[in-house]
């Protein structure tokens, strides 16, 4: 079955660039929305944004100005980049699938925690 | 955006008993509204989708209701693994919302 398994730093510094990469096997990443969805401590769920086939994404417009959503589809990747980062982007970052344009996401990676701290 | 209002935010239930998650949508949303469950250390899980019905895999004791923007979770005889955190989310408009979640734990 398909899987999902984020990849990337676990601690990063104020200011910086966080980057994260998620991994899809067990299925093609072709045709599928492809999600990042955080939940810092203590706190709800936010969905981030997602990319679909290469070139469409869409942002939370609270975050829009600095996230960028990337695929490999040679690799089966896909990645999160996130500028000027602070504090309160410490969270569990989760890599998620959705099939479709009004879809549940219905596959989650284990998510990779992130620490923002200096 | 569409704000999701989920209550209670904790509900203690006995085992073998039944739980019921509320879940309001600050506007119609129809019928695309998801359940999620949440566990420590394991990926979250999609239960309910289209607002009532079931993923792969989702026992039927799990059942969903409600449309525009009341909704309900409703889990007849609670099993030990149901203890759990659970979210409600909607997928009608962008960005997507979720609940602030329900933790329901054991009486």
């Amino acid at each position: 079955q398909v899987q999902l398994q984020e990849s990337g730093p676990g601690l990063a510094k104020p200011s910086e660039t966080l980057s994260l990469t998620c991994t899809v096997s067990g299925g093609p990443i072709n045709n599928y929305y492809w999600n990042w969805i955080r939940q810092p401590p203590g706190k709800g769920l936010e969905w981030i944004g997602y990319i679909f086939n290469s070139g469409s994404t869409n942002y939370n417009p609270s975050l829009k100005s600095r996230v960028t959503i990337s695929v490999d589809t040679s690799k089966n990747q896909f990645s999160l980049r996130l500028t000027s980062i602070n504090a309160a982007d410490t969270a569990l970052y989760y890599c998620v699938r959705s099939e479709g344009w009004t879809s549940a996401f219905d596959i989650w990676g284990q998510g990779t925690v992130v620490t923002v701290s200096s | 955006e569409i704000v999701m209002t989920q209550s209670p935010a904790t509900l203690s239930v006995s085992p073998g008993e039944i739980a019921t998650l509320s879940c309001r949508a600050s506007q119609s949303i129809s019928t695309n509204l998801a359940w999620y469950q949440l566990k420590p250390g394991q990926s979250p899980r999609l239960l309910i989708y289209d607002a009532s019905t079931r993923a792969t895999g989702i026992p039927a004791r799990f059942s969903g209701g409600g449309s525009a923007t009341e909704f309900t979770l409703t889990i007849s005889s609670l099993q030990s693994e149901d203890f759990a955190l659970y979210y409600c989310q909607q997928f009608n408009n962008w960005p997507r919302t979720f609940g602030q979640g329900t933790k329901v734990d054991i009486k």
